[in-house]
């Protein structure tokens, strides 16, 4: 079993939309989570870093952590088209840890 | 936020040759960076650990004397490429550690064309 799991998409999705994207994990050690956004071609931005279970704002995103459930997950509200790209979570004890990545697109 | 720069951006090479890439932390020191490697449309796959001062440490199947690190300073590391073949195309992302070991930033990757 992977340490950490997260569906690759495709994700398809109209402008405006709210987005959700989930990783799993197994690993209770993990403490502190992150979500990094890929453009094409270029290297992974932090966008989100939380170390709590519960929620985190910023701005058009929520990060969610639920240590009970072993579940993360980002919402983009108002999806726009900018946001079209592969999100990656992550999870740390010590050493990092990264799901495979979603793809998103929005659609004008 | 921590900025973390690579150069070249993209390089094309002959097979045979050897190519350097240079990743640094531009307004933090990175007692730790790590070295990526990602082909097309999937994840990143990390090759190595690099620590200052002392020798990196390669994950499984990465041949280390293939992919030369060296991590001469705070903020600088470098990660060489020797006698590249085609199969060695690939994007390779460095990352470098904060203060606060849980935050890693990326640099912008290197593209790294072998003909």
């Amino acid at each position: 079993q992977k340490e950490v799991e997260q569906d690759p998409g495709p994700l398809s999705v109209p402008e405006g939309a709210i987005v959700s994207l989930n990783c799993t994990y197994s690993n209770s050690a993990f403490q502190y989570f992150m979500w990094y956004r890929q453009y094409s071609r270029k290297g992974p931005e932090l966008l989100m870093y939380t170390y709590s279970s519960g929620n985190k704002e910023d701005g058009r995103f929520t990060a969610q952590v639920d240590k009970s459930s072993k579940y993360i997950s980002l919402f983009i509200r108002d999806s726009q088209p900018s946001d079209s790209a592969t999100y990656l979570c992550a999870m740390t004890t010590d050493q990092f840890y990264f799901g495979t990545g979603t793809s998103l697109t929005v659609i004008p | 936020g921590a900025v973390v720069s690579q150069h070249p951006s993209w390089v094309i090479c002959k097979s045979g040759t050897s190519v350097k890439i240079e990743c640094r932390s531009l307004d933090f020191q990175a007692t730790t960076m790590f070295w990526y490697r990602q082909f097309p449309k999937q994840s990143l796959m990390l090759m190595a650990t690099s620590n200052e001062g002392s020798k990196a440490t390669y994950e499984q199947g990465v041949e280390k004397d293939k992919f030369l690190i060296n991590h001469a300073s705070l903020t600088l590391s470098t990660l060489t490429v020797t006698s590249a073949h085609p199969e060695d195309s690939s994007f390779y992302i460095c990352s470098a550690r904060t203060g606060n070991r849980n935050e890693q930033y990326f640099g912008p990757g290197t593209r790294l064309t072998v003909t």
